[in-house]
């Protein structure tokens, strides 16, 4: 199916362990975002990237590590989970750099 | 203070009325302006987009931008049940997409 996915949908892990959110999309988009949203902070940008290899940081990086090997896939990893990384994941992408960005269905994590 | 303020609502407001949403913003660099619905456990999905100032019309939706005031706003005319969700504001200059995005406003229609 075209368009763009996360997986896992949910997941709950402890703390200190490493975790893996992945992200795949079919329309070659070179425009690559992970957000994050939590009641009372709306989505705030945890890294983006804008072709495979070029990565960089965003409002809130801390904790967290991303790669871009392939066009299609952006994993974001969580090198050390903790409970204030407990909230939803959402990674999108985008044709341009103006914006119109598409986003997937997110990934719920708890930190327990 | 947050670059992109949005009243978190939640606006309820019976079926068939005019839904009103705007945001306020600082930085004067943004060029580019966005407003996503997002349904509950959904992810957001884009509904308008509109490039510097002006007015844009997309079926029961219009979006508006003012610069000099710093000021966003969408309204929704004819309201139906299926229109209750989080609208989130959301902007950008032209560096690489990064997206600031308004708090977002839930939205009840009642019918």
């Amino acid at each position: 199916d075209a368009g763009i996915t996360q997986s896992p949908r949910y997941k709950i892990t402890e703390t200190g362990r490493q975790v893996t959110l992945m992200c795949h999309q079919t329309w070659s988009h070179s425009y690559m975002f992970w957000y994050r949203q939590d009641l009372g902070h709306g989505l705030r940008l945890i890294y983006y990237s804008a072709a495979a290899d070029i990565t960089d940081k965003g409002e809130v990086p801390d904790g967290y590590v991303v790669s871009r090997s392939k066009t299609e896939n952006f994993p974001l990893t969580l090198e050390s989970a903790t409970r204030s990384q407990t909230s939803v994941y959402f990674c999108a992408s985008s044709e341009s750099k103006t914006g119109e960005a598409f986003f997937g269905q997110g990934t719920r994590l708890t930190v327990v | 203070q947050k670059e992109v303020e949005q009243d978190p609502g939640p606006l309820s407001v019976p079926e068939g009325a005019i839904v009103s949403l705007n945001c306020t913003y600082s930085n004067s660099a943004f060029q580019y302006f966005m407003w996503y619905r997002q349904y509950s456990r959904k992810g957001p999905e884009l509904l308008m987009y509109t490039y510097s100032s002006g007015n844009k019309e997309d079926g029961r939706f219009t979006a508006q931008v003012d610069k000099s005031s710093k000021y966003i706003s969408l309204f929704i005319r004819d309201s139906q049940p299926s229109d209750s969700a989080t609208y989130l504001c959301a902007m950008t200059t032209d560096s690489w997409g990064k997206l600031q995005f308004g708090a977002g406003t839930q939205v009840v229609v009642t019918p």
